[in-house]
This record gives structure tokens, C-alpha cells and sequence, in this order.
């Protein structure tokens, strides 16, 4: 069974600190992993896309990275602003023509002055 | 301008009524999909259209129908509404399937 686990379920940090936010996935045939960050009251905001050959994307101040061999995926976060405050959602494509997705849970990320 | 948009943002309603949620792209994306979030905030993939064909259908009730007049708008209707069906109902789109997804504002459904 296809499964995303991401950790951890919440998170509160400073301004200005950093932070890494873990997904671990089961998704097989494998085609691509996604970040997304959701606001309040807001739909999900795509962050990255990483398919199987890239290991690390970078958007601003926010860098994924994809180990295939161990299925798992962090999102770190540098010099977190107060914006950064959100729930952030990993979600695993599978491949061979099945685009079945797989949405974990997500991690609440609260980032406090 | 708002490249997805859905409309109502906020509904309520009786159980057993018939209710529909209107979506919109402007973004000449292929593809659309319907997803809803329940209370728990954990997203779930109902329905994806690409090029006004169903190509994702998960498990859903047959109450739930999705509707493609054309690649720019996919509509979804539900019939019999059930207080299970409250939710936050997100749509989306994206140029193809399997690449970077736009979402909507979302339609708070509240069924009383």
C-alpha cells in the first residue's frame, strides 16, 4: 500500500531559526515528490517538484531533497520568517501511467517572534 | 487576476439537498482535478480530468459527479448531501498530469 509519513506532525521554532521537516514515503512505481505549502484558510502553493535523478531543488529560502534509495524526503528551511507559518504537505506521484497520488498528513509549522 | 478559482467559497446547506461547486482556470492548463480536506487537514484526490476526459476517479461516492463543459472549467455536483460531505473542497489544475498543481481557494462545504 502506497504511504507517505512525514515528521514531525508539528513544529514550533523562533524567528530566524532554522528547520527540517522530514517525509518518508512507500510509493512504488516512483515518478515524482512534491512539497506544498498551505496557508490558513488558503489552498496548497507548490514549493518543488523532484523526480527520481534530482536530489536536491532549492525555491528561496526553502530546499528539498530526495534520497530515492532510502524513500525519504526533507524540506529544510533557512532563517524562517513569521510568513513561513504554515502547514507543509509532501505528496508522492507514482509513475508508469497509474498518476496516482499519495498525500501525507503534513507537518504545522508555527514560527514565533 | 486569479488563475483558479472556485466559487462559492463558502456553503452551507441541508442534508439531501443537491449542491454544486463551480471551478475555473485561466491558465490554458490540460488538466483539472477536485480534491477535498477534511477536518483533520489531510488532503484527498477525488477526481482529475485531462483534456475534459476522466482520468483519475478515486473512491468516491456516485454522489459525487464532476463535470467538464471544457478544458477551463470542472464542476463538481453533489447530490443527497450527507454531513460527511463537510469539508473544505479544493480545486486545481496543471499543464499536465504528473506536473506542478495550481489550487483554487478552496469552498468550505458545511452541512447541517
Amino acid at each position: 500500500k502506497n504511504q507517505v509519513e512525514q515528521s514531525p506532525q508539528s513544529l514550533i521554532i523562533l524567528e530566524g531559526k532554522n528547520c527540517t521537516l522530514q517525509c518518508n514515503y512507500t510509493v512504488s512505481p516512483f515518478s515524482n515528490l512534491r512539497w506544498y505549502k498551505q496557508d490558513t484558510g488558503r489552498g496548497p502553493v507548490s514549493l518543488t517538484i523532484m523526480t527520481f535523478s534530482e536530489n536536491t531543488k532549492s525555491n528561496g529560502r526553502y530546499t528539498a531533497t530526495l534520497d530515492a534509495d532510502t524513500k525519504q524526503s526533507s524540506l529544510h528551511i533557512t532563517a524562517s520568517q513569521l510568513s513561513d507559518s504554515a502547514s507543509y504537505i509532501c505528496v508522492v506521484s507514482a509513475g508508469a501511467g497509474s498518476y496516482q497520488l499519495t498525500f501525507g498528513k503534513g507537518t504545522k509549522l508555527s514560527v514565533i517572534p | 487576476d486569479t488563475a483558479v478559482s472556485q466559487t462559492p467559497k463558502y456553503l452551507v446547506t441541508q442534508m439531501g439537498n443537491d449542491k454544486s461547486i463551480k471551478c475555473e482556470q485561466n491558465l490554458g492548463h490540460d488538466t483539472m482535478y477536485w480534491y477535498k480536506q477534511d477536518s483533520k487537514k489531510f488532503l484527498k484526490i477525488m477526481f482529475s480530468y485531462n483534456n475534459k476526459e476522466l482520468i483519475i476517479n478515486e473512491t468516491v461516492p456516485n454522489r459525487f459527479s464532476p463535470k467538464s463543459p471544457d478544458k477551463a472549467h470542472l464542476n463538481l455536483h453533489i447530490n443527497s448531501l450527507e454531513l460527511g460531505d463537510s469539508a473544505v473542497y479544493f480545486c486545481a489544475s496543471s499543464r499536465q498530469l504528473n506536473t506542478e498543481a495550481f489550487f483554487g481557494q478552496g469552498t468550505r462545504l458545511t452541512v447541517v
